[in-house]
């Protein structure tokens, strides 16, 4: 089955700059890459994804690269805030049918004024 | 409902009972997910229904967990004979279609009930 691998498990960044976490799959067939942001006791939120056919999407201050023949997938996040504190979590499923994602370990971003 | 709810947010236990753990999808939501997270994990997929039917049940751990979805709307995660290993926050996710069109399988979360088994 897919197996997920996310680095780093912590990073600390200053305010104001850049944050990467990359994660590799295992399972060629997967094709969507979700990433989620869970805060401290709060649900994990959808806030980018990136479906095989593209290799860069990007969202304001996020965006998340797709390299599928080396099976690895980055988030990137630029002029980093505090409020950007928090877990993230990169998965990997099928695009079609039923989301039976498969999480990477989390990464804890602590963004420091 | 606007997001997707779930009670208990917070369950104590005692090794050995029985625990039931209730999800409300959004509304008109035909698939239903049930995820396990324990403390520094990412969530694991256990279960998910499509309307009435348990569609794939591949990550249930053993029989002590079992979950049933009546009515294709509310579901209920159930798990007998609990176990200290058992303690994790249960994850319900909600998608309106297992069809990826227009993101129409996209997942959304409830913010979990946290069960300790003492």
């Amino acid at each position: 089955g897919e197996n997920v691998e996310q680095h780093p498990s912590t990073l600390s960044v200053q305010e104001g700059d850049s944050a990467v976490i990359k994660c590799t799959y295992s399972d060629s067939a997967s094709n969507y890459f979700p990433w989620y942001k869970q805060e401290l006791g709060k649900r994990p939120q959808l806030i980018i994804d990136i479906r095989s056919n593209v290799g860069e999407k990007k969202d304001q201050r996020i965006a998340v690269t797709l390299n599928k023949t080396a099976k690895h997938f980055s988030l990137h996040i630029t002029e980093t805030q505090p409020e950007d504190s928090a877990v993230y979590f990169c998965a990997a499923s099928m695009t079609q049918g039923a989301q039976k994602l498969v999480f990477g370990q989390g990464t804890r971003l602590t963004i420091n004024p | 409902g606007a997001g997707v709810s779930q009670t208990p947010s917070n369950k104590v236990t005692e090794k050995g009972k029985y625990v039931e753990l209730r999800c409300d999808p959004i509304s008109g939501h035909t698939a239903l997910y049930w995820y396990r997270q324990s403390l520094g994990q990412g969530p694991e997929f256990l279960i998910y229904f499509q309307g009435t039917g348990a569609a794939d049940d591949s990550g249930l751990p053993n029989d002590r967990f079992f979950a049933v979805r009546p009515e294709g709307s509310v579901s209920t995660l159930k798990i007998q004979r609990t176990e200290r290993g058992d303690s994790a926050v249960y994850l319900c996710a909600s998608s309106l279609t297992l069809r990826s069109g227009s993101g129409a399988n996209v997942l959304t979360f409830g913010a979990g009930s946290r069960l300790t088994v003492l």
